[in-house]
C-alpha cells in the first residue's frame, strides 16, 4: 500500500529552528508537498519538490531525497504564527495526491 | 482569502435530511476536488473534476452525490448520512492535476446527530 508517515506533534521555541520529517512509500513519484494549515482554516501550499535538494523560500527550506523516499521542511527564526499543521503529500505515478496525517507544531515563548 | 469559497462553514443535521455543501472558485482553474478530513487523519480524496467530468470517485458511498456544472463551482449533496460522516469537508482546485498545487477552501465542518 501507500503510506506518508510524519510526526503527528513537536513543539520548538520562539526564534529556534524546527525540522518536520516525512518518509514516504509510494507507487511511482511525481513530486512532494508540503502545506500549512492552521486551525480552522484551508491548507496553504508552502512548496513543491521534485528534484533532490534542498528548496528555499524564506524562512522555509524543503529538501528531497528521492533515493531514500525522504523529505523535510525546515523553519527558521520561528514565529508564534508558525504554530500550525504542516501536510506532506507525495503525487503517485497516476498523479493523484496521497496524504501524509500531518504534523501539528506548537511554538512556545 | 485562497480564491476558493465554501458554504456553509458550518452544517449541523439529523440523519434523514438533505444537504448541500457549495464550493465556488475564481482562480480559472480546470480541475476540483472534494476532501474529506477527520482528526487525526490524512486527507481523504472523495472526487475529483477536470473540465466539469468526473475522473475520480474513491469508492465514495452513495449518500454523498456531487454535481459539478461548471468548472468554477462544485457541490457535494448528502443525504441519510450517518454519524461517522461528522468532519471537515474540504473543496480545492488546481490548474491541471500534474504538477500544480491546489488551492484549499476553509472547509465546512459537518455535524451529523
Amino acid at each position: 500500500g501507500q503510506n506518508i508517515d510524519q510526526p503527528t506533534e513537536m513543539t520548538a521555541t520562539e526564534g529556534a529552528i524546527v525540522q518536520i520529517n516525512c518518509t514516504y512509500q509510494t507507487s511511482g513519484f511525481n513530486g512532494l508537498f508540503w502545506y500549512q494549515q492552521h486551525a480552522g482554516e484551508a491548507p496553504t501550499f508552502l512548496s513543491y519538490n521534485v528534484l533532490d535538494g534542498l528548496e528555499e523560500k524564506g524562512r522555509f527550506s524543503s529538501f528531497l531525497s528521492r533515493s531514500k523516499g525522504y523529505s523535510y521542511l525546515l523553519l527558521k527564526e520561528l514565529q508564534m504564527k508558525d504554530s500550525a499543521s504542516y501536510l506532506c503529500a507525495v503525487k503517485d505515478s497516476n498523479y493523484q495526491l496521497i496524504w501524509g496525517a500531518g504534523t501539528k507544531l506548537i511554538i512556545k515563548p | 482569502e485562497t480564491g476558493v469559497t465554501q458554504t456553509p462553514r458550518h452544517l449541523v443535521m439529523g440523519m434523514t435530511n438533505k444537504k448541500s455543501l457549495k464550493c465556488e472558485q475564481h482562480l480559472g482553474h480546470n480541475a476540483m476536488y472534494w476532501y474529506k478530513q477527520s482528526a487525526k487523519k490524512p486527507l481523504e480524496l472523495m472526487f475529483v473534476y477536470n473540465f466539469k467530468e468526473q475522473t475520480e470517485n474513491n469508492s465514495v458511498p452513495s449518500r454523498f452525490s456531487p454535481e459539478c456544472p461548471n468548472s468554477s463551482h462544485l457541490f457535494l449533496h448528502l443525504h441519510t448520512l450517518q454519524p461517522e460522516d461528522s468532519a471537515l469537508y474540504l473543496c480545492a482546485s488546481s490548474r491541471g492535476q500534474e504538477n500544480q498545487p491546489q488551492h484549499f477552501g476553509d472547509g465546512t465542518r459537518l455535524s451529523i446527530l
